[in-house]
C-alpha cells in the first residue's frame, strides 16, 4: 500500500515567494496533521483536519500560513510570504480515528518537505 | 496539559552495548504511548506502542512498557547495532484531542563499530 505522499521532496525559493506543499494521505484514512520540524522547536503541530475539517490550527504561527482539505485525498500547506525562518522540514501524517476513543491508532508520516527559504 | 519528556542526546552507544532512552509524560486519564524512529534524511516511523497501563510494545528488539504510576514508557535494546543510529521520539496520544501526537524533543543515538 502507498503510503503519506508528499511533494515537493525538497524546495529551495527565495524570501517573499508562494510555497506550496502538498499531500495525500493513506487512503481511507480520516485525520491528517502537518507538522513542522526544526533544530530549535523540534516537532510542532500546525493544524490537523478530521473528515476533511480543521479542528485544530492553533498551531499555525501566523497569517502567513494556511492550510486546506478540498477532499479525503489531498491536502496543501501554503506559506506567502515565505521568510527565511519558515525553513523547516515539513510533515504531513494520516491515521484512522476514532472520535473519543484513545483506540492507540498508529500516525504514518510521509517523507517531509524539506524547505529552504533564502 | 499533556507533555512528554525524553532524556536529552545525544547518546553514544559502542556496537552490542544496552540502549536505554528515557521518556515520562504529563497526561491526563489514559494516553496511548508511542516511539517512532527518524533515520537521518527520512520521515518519522513508528517502532511501537503500548495503549494501556501494563502493556508491552516490541519491535526490532527494541520494547517499552507503559508504566502508569511512573508515567515514564522507556525505550530499551539489549544489544544496539550501528543501523539503530537514528533519533527516537517518544509521543503520546489522548482520545479527546483528535488523535494528535504530542512528542518529546527527541533523543539522538549514535552506535560506533
Amino acid at each position: 500500500d502507498a503510503g503519506v505522499i508528499q511533494s515537493p521532496r525538497h524546495e529551495v525559493t527565495e524570501m517573499g515567494q508562494e510555497v506550496t506543499l502538498r499531500c495525500k494521505p493513506i487512503s481511507g484514512h480520516n485525520s491528517l496533521f502537518w507538522y513542522r520540524q526544526t533544530m530549535m522547536r523540534g516537532l510542532e503541530l500546525l493544524i490537523y483536519f478530521n473528515n476533511n475539517v480543521p479542528i485544530d490550527d492553533s498551531g499555525m504561527p501566523e497569517d502567513r500560513f494556511s492550510a486546506k482539505m478540498p477532499n479525503a485525498s489531498f491536502s496543501t500547506l501554503k506559506i506567502q510570504p515565505s521568510e527565511p525562518r519558515d525553513s523547516a522540514v515539513y510533515f504531513c501524517a494520516s491515521s484512522l480515528y476514532g472520535m473519543g476513543q484513545d483506540t492507540g491508532n498508529t500516525i504514518y508520516f510521509g517523507e517531509g518537505s524539506w524547505l529552504t527559504v533564502v | 496539559g499533556n507533555s512528554v519528556t525524553q532524556m536529552e542526546g545525544p547518546v553514544t552507544l559502542s556496537e552490542e552495548a544496552f540502549l536505554t532512552i528515557n521518556c515520562t509524560y504529563t497526561a491526563t486519564g489514559y494516553p496511548s504511548l508511542f516511539w517512532y524512529v527518524q533515520y537521518p534524511g527520512e520521515g518519522l516511523q513508528l517502532l511501537l506502542k503500548a495503549t494501556k497501563a501494563d502493556d508491552k510494545g516490541s519491535n526490532k528488539g527494541f520494547e517499552a512498557t507503559y508504566r502508569k504510576e511512573t508515567t515514564s514508557f522507556h525505550l530499551e535494546k539489549g544489544s544496539v547495532q550501528v543501523s539503530d543510529s537514528a533519533v527516537y521520539f517518544c509521543a503520546l496520544t489522548r482520545g479527546n484531542q483528535g488523535g494528535k501526537l504530542i512528542f518529546g524533543q527527541g533523543t539522538e543515538l549514535s552506535v560506533k563499530p
